[in-house]
Formats: C-alpha cells, sequence, structure tokens
C-alpha cells in the first residue's frame, strides 16, 4: 500500500521552511526520499532506515518515526532550486511505493 | 557514459498494439525495476529483476511481461496496449534490492489512443 503524504502541495518565499509528511499504514523499515523536477527523472535525497539515525542534506533534513510509521522532510531556508514534486517512497516486495507527492513551489 | 538509458522517450501507439519499452544500465546493478507514474498515484512498482533470468511481479503488473536475458537490460513489453496504460514508465536501478538506492531513468511517455 502507497504511503500518504501531506501537503498536496506548499508555496513558499525564498529563504523560508517547509516540512513534508509521509505516514503508512504498514510497518516501516526504511523511508526513502526522492525528488522530481517537471520531465525528468526522481533523484535520490535521502534514506532512513530503522533504528538509524536522523539523516541530513545540506538544508534539508528528515526524521523516521517507526512507532508512528512517520516521517518528515525539513526543508531549511528553501532555496529556488528546491522547487519539485517530493516522494517519500516505503519498501513493497524488493521495490518501492511512492506517496503521491508534494508539490513544492519556491518563488523569489 | 555509465548511466541507465530508456528508449524511446515518447511513443505513441493504437490500443491492441504490442510495444516495448527499453532499459538499459552500464553499472552492472543487480536490481532493476519499472515504474509507471500516474497523475494522482505517484509511483508504481510494475515488475521487478533481482538478476538475469530472474524477474519478479510488483504491485501492477496486469498487461506487461518482462524480460532479462543480460544483467544490462530490461525490456518492458506491453502485449496488447489498452488506454489505461497511457502512462509515463520509468526504469531505475540499484545494486541491492530495497532498501538500496535506486538510480532512474529518464523515463518513456507513452500514450495510447
Amino acid at each position: 500500500q502507497q504511503p500518504v503524504q501531506s501537503p498536496q502541495a506548499v508555496i513558499l518565499r525564498e529563504g523560508e521552511d517547509a516540512v513534508i509528511n509521509c505516514s503508512s499504514s504498514k510497518a516501516l523499515y526504511s523511508v526513502h526520499w526522492y525528488r522530481q523536477k517537471h520531465g525528468e527523472a526522481p533523484v535520490f535525497l535521502m534514506i532512513l532506515l530503522k533504528g538509524g539515525e536522523q539523516k541530513g542534506h545540506d538544508k534539508i533534513s528528515a526524521s523516521f518515526n517507526e512507532k508512528k510509521q512517520q516521517s518528515s522532510l525539513y526543508l531549511t531556508a528553501s532555496q529556488l532550486s528546491y522547487s519539485g514534486t517530493y516522494f517519500c517512497g516505503t519498501e513493497v516486495l524488493d521495490g518501492l511505493t511512492f506517496g503521491k507527492g508534494t508539490h513544492l513551489i519556491i518563488q523569489p | 557514459d555509465a548511466g541507465i538509458t530508456q528508449s524511446p522517450r515518447y511513443k505513441i501507439t493504437e490500443t491492441g498494439r504490442q510495444v516495448t519499452l527499453m532499459c538499459h544500465q552500464t553499472w552492472s546493478h543487480s536490481y532493476m525495476f519499472w515504474y509507471r507514474q500516474d497523475l494522482g498515484h505517484g509511483l508504481r512498482l510494475i515488475y521487478y529483476s533481482a538478476a538475469a533470468d530472474i524477474t519478479d511481479k510488483g504491485e501492477v503488473p496486469d498487461g506487461y511481461v518482462v524480460s532479462r536475458s543480460k544483467t544490462e537490460n530490461f525490456p518492458l513489453t506491453l502485449e496488447s496496449a489498452t488506454r489505461s496504460q497511457t502512462s509515463v514508465y520509468f526504469c531505475a536501478s540499484s545494486p541491492t534490492k530495497a532498501p538500496g538506492t535506486q538510480h532512474f531513468g529518464d523515463g518513456t511517455r507513452l500514450s495510447i489512443l
């Protein structure tokens, strides 16, 4: 079953912060975050593993609450380059199933 | 150049026709995956392969066939295309199964009339 993401869309001014949430109805062993720009392939951001530490990538970080079966992606001091659609993915079989995505628009 | 390439990038075909989407990777990754991306549905796993000659169904395999005779190639075939299969198809590869990092191709936009 696909994870559920919220919000569906976010519009920010450059420099503002954003939080994107991902939740699942089943137990999670890992959560994957990808970003996709329009017309391009999804690009890997980070993986959070069960029992692992919070990850960070420049000003983008994420947390993983195993008990609540949730993950959150934090974008700090957003830049124009952060615009795109963010997907969280959870394990299904040997691959991933992704949420419907969160559209992030950064305005100057 | 090393990477994962999909062909064609765009394809228009008619209902009932057979169409094959190609995927080629140069990393010698063991795992390869096919996903479809539809508005309002995100990415869903169609088929995956752990190695040459080993393939398994994903979440939405109906109407699709895959093969993997060589490690580097993983073609996806729609044996009798239907309008509901209009979508953007992404191929991905990974050195391991999930939770390994997946590297995606640029996608094939398929329209079925």
